[in-house]
């Protein structure tokens, strides 16, 4: 199993243009979850989807954050447009079920926007 | 508010030596607690799992205890090695619904020969 794949690995763009960061669960998990790692803050739940479908958005920032998971398979995390304090790790994680259950981290997406 | 709070920030210990992570929490009720380790420019990866009825779990020389009257988490690990060298992060899951999962910020432990 190739477990939680996301890419790209590292994103370097400037203040004000769009990011799109994506993430493949692991094949058979119903629950992906997005989320945001800084120094200062730690780990952030972003949303999370459940058999394609948003459960909990209430950590998305702000409107500028929009998430979609247009199948079981895929998932996108957009920002638009994006700022400087945005510059983060964002994971992409995965699980059976649920927030309960174990969630499988993928490498991460290293976003620096200047 | 749901808070959970690890300590030490950061610790240095010999190789081969053991040590203690501390997590307080104030999530109540909760379904579990788990401990991630961390390494630098990875994903978080599960150590252990317990429930709030279980006050000790192990996994290798990972051990991790948990007294929930105090609402207290540790994470000890036996004759360290340099690549236990990571962050050890403790998480909370809420025992409410669709309740996030409430993260600390993690201990960073450097092993060193």
């Amino acid at each position: 199993d190739a477990g939680v794949i996301q890419s790209p690995r590292h994103e370097v763009t400037e203040m004000g243009q769009e990011v799109t960061l994506r993430c493949k669960p692991i094949s058979g998990h119903n629950s992906l979850f997005w989320y945001r790692q800084t120094m200062m803050r730690g780990l952030e739940l972003l949303i999370y989807f459940n058999n394609n479908v948003p459960i909990d958005d209430s950590g998305m920032p702000e409107d500028r954050f929009s998430a979609k998971m247009p199948n079981a398979s895929f998932s996108t995390l957009k920002i638009q447009p994006s700022e400087p304090r945005d510059s983060a790790v964002y994971f992409c994680a995965s699980s059976l079920d649920g927030p309960l259950d174990t969630q499988y981290f993928g490498p991460g997406t290293r976003l620096t926007v200047l | 508010k749901n808070q959970v709070e690890q300590s030490p920030q950061s610790l240095i210990i010999l190789e081969g030596k053991n040590c203690t992570l501390q997590c307080n929490y104030t999530v109540s009720p909760f379904s579990n607690l788990r401990w991630y380790k961390q390494d630098t420019g990875r994903g978080p990866v599960s150590l252990t799992i317990m429930t709030f009825s279980e006050n000790t779990k192990s996994n290798g020389r990972y051990t991790a205890t948990l007294d929930a009257d105090t609402k207290q988490s540790s994470l000890h690990i036996t004759a360290s090695q340099l690549s236990d060298s990571a962050s050890y992060i403790c998480v909370v899951t809420p025992n409410s619904g669709n309740t996030p999962l409430v993260f600390g910020k993690g201990t960073r432990l450097s092993v060193i020969a």
